[in-house]
């Protein structure tokens, strides 16, 4: 079962913020998340395991829930740069296997 | 070092053709993943290596896809014969066990179009 992000798509202003979801129906072992601009490859933004754990990247960072099976994707003061898709990935803690989630268009504008 | 090298970037082919698709792994990376993106399904995982032995290749659709991994440098992703739904961006990528999961760095991807 593909994890299910939430907005599916996204519009903002340079320097606000915005929030994106990932859940899935599965216990997780860690998510990954990536940012994958049009025409491009997909880029990894970081890994969070289970256990909670927040990190932050310059001005993006993440949250995972391990008990509600859910990771956020927080982005700050976003820039013109940050226009993509992201995605989260997830890896099942049982078997370990590796889906990427449903994806999340976020545009910013000037 | 490199990144993840695939070839061809493009591929026009004709229904029923035989498609080799092929990747270069970062050097010392002991997994490798391929998957294909279309509109419609996303980004999906089709098989993965780890130490040139497939692990898990449930996400290959039919029997008429196959892939290959013969040494740590090189893998290949056969498609024969071909269809028009088949036509999908295919990434291959890499990665080293870190800190107990997987930081994965895709190449730039071959575009496929069947005709």
């Amino acid at each position: 079962q593909q994890p299910v992000q939430s907005p599916q798509a996204v519009i903002l202003r340079e320097g606000e913020d915005a929030v994106i979801n990932c859940s899935s129906s599965k216990a997780l072992y860690s998510v990954h998340w990536y940012r994958q601009k049009h025409g491009e490859a997909p880029v990894f933004l970081m890994i969070l395991l289970k256990g909670g754990e927040q990190k932050g990247h310059d001005k993006i960072s993440a949250s995972f829930n391990e008990k509600k099976q859910q990771s956020s994707l927080y982005l700050t003061a976003s820039q013109l740069s940050y226009s993509g898709t992201y995605f989260c990935g997830t890896e099942d803690s049982g078997t370990y296997k590796y889906i990427f989630g449903t994806g999340t268009r976020l545009k910013v504008l000037a | 070092d490199a990144g993840v090298i695939q070839s061809p970037r493009h591929e026009v082919t004709e229904m029923g053709q035989e498609v080799t698709l092929r990747c270069k792994p970062i050097s010392g990376h002991n997994s490798l993943f391929w998957y294909r993106q279309t509109m419609m399904r996303g980004l999906e995982l089709l098989i993965y290596f780890n130490n040139n032995v497939p692990i898990d290749d449930s996400g290959m659709p039919e029997d008429r896809f196959s892939a290959k991994m013969p040494n740590a440098s090189f893998s290949t992703l056969k498609i024969q014969p071909s269809e028009p739904r088949d036509s999908a961006v295919y990434f291959c990528a890499s990665s080293s066990l870190a800190g107990g999961s997987y930081e994965q760095y895709f190449g730039p991807g071959t575009r496929l179009t069947v005709t």
